[in-house]
């Protein structure tokens, strides 16, 4: 079984400063581990995925994420935020078939 | 965007209409999706289809019915829906074929509203 914790359901940064996003997984198997981001009346756009090669995956917009088995988290990062980074983003991780889990979503916010 | 695209990509329906929402994907993939995105719930997996051949029915509504008549498209065919069914539906495809964990690439979502 998989499944996905997003610890945080709404994240407040400044414009510049670093935005963290956390995230924990469950996973009986190997998983692969993807994080997407939804801007408001858009889909889903991955912005970076795991699947065991370097445990640190850099994505699209400056965004990076580090997988830590021991911790069993895959949290995202990037170090200065910008305006149009505020949106909505997803954790989800998939075992070994085609089956996706989504976490429940972070709203993140940038203030000027 | 992403090669994916829906339409519509606003619907308001009656309880009683019959309805259809048509996803297209330019991506060369074998496999496509239809998820349910609710408010404050985490996406729902309805439904998946490899090859033109459905693979997953995860427990939805027999109100609620898909149609693959190639790998390119994907229908998900609508009557007598509830006010509970109003959502964003949201179509993905993947390269996928009989499993992996390949990405999946997401349309624009079609907002419905059924009143």
């Amino acid at each position: 079984a998989q499944s996905v914790t997003q610890l945080d359901s709404h994240v407040s940064v400044s414009e510049g400063t670093p935005v963290l996003l956390r995230c924990n997984y469950s996973s009986s198997y190997s998983p692969s581990l993807f994080w997407y981001v939804q801007h408001p009346n858009k889909g889903l756009q991955l912005l970076l995925k795991y699947t065991s090669a370097a445990t640190l995956v850099k994505g699209i917009n400056g965004f990076e994420a580090e997988f830590k088995k021991s911790e069993t988290s895959f949290h995202l990062t990037k170090p200065s935020a910008h305006m149009s980074d505020a949106a909505e983003y997803f954790c989800v991780v998939s075992d070994n078939d085609y089956k996706l889990s989504f976490g429940a979503g972070t709203t993140v916010t940038v203030r000027a | 965007e992403t090669g994916v695209t829906q339409t519509p990509r606003h619907l308001v329906m009656g309880m009683t209409n019959k309805k259809s929402l048509k996803c297209e994907q330019h991506l060369g993939h074998n496999a496509m999706y239809w998820y349910k995105q609710s408010a404050k719930k985490p996406l729902e997996l309805m439904f998946v289809y490899n090859f033109k051949e459905q693979t997953e029915n995860n427990s939805v509504p027999s109100r609620f019915s898909p149609e693959c008549p190639n790998s390119s498209h994907l229908f998900l065919h609508l009557h007598t829906l509830q006010p509970e069914d109003s959502a964003l539906y949201l179509c993905a495809s993947s390269q996928a074929g009989a499993g992996g964990r390949d990405t999946q690439y997401f349309g624009p979502g079609t907002r419905l509203t059924v009143l």
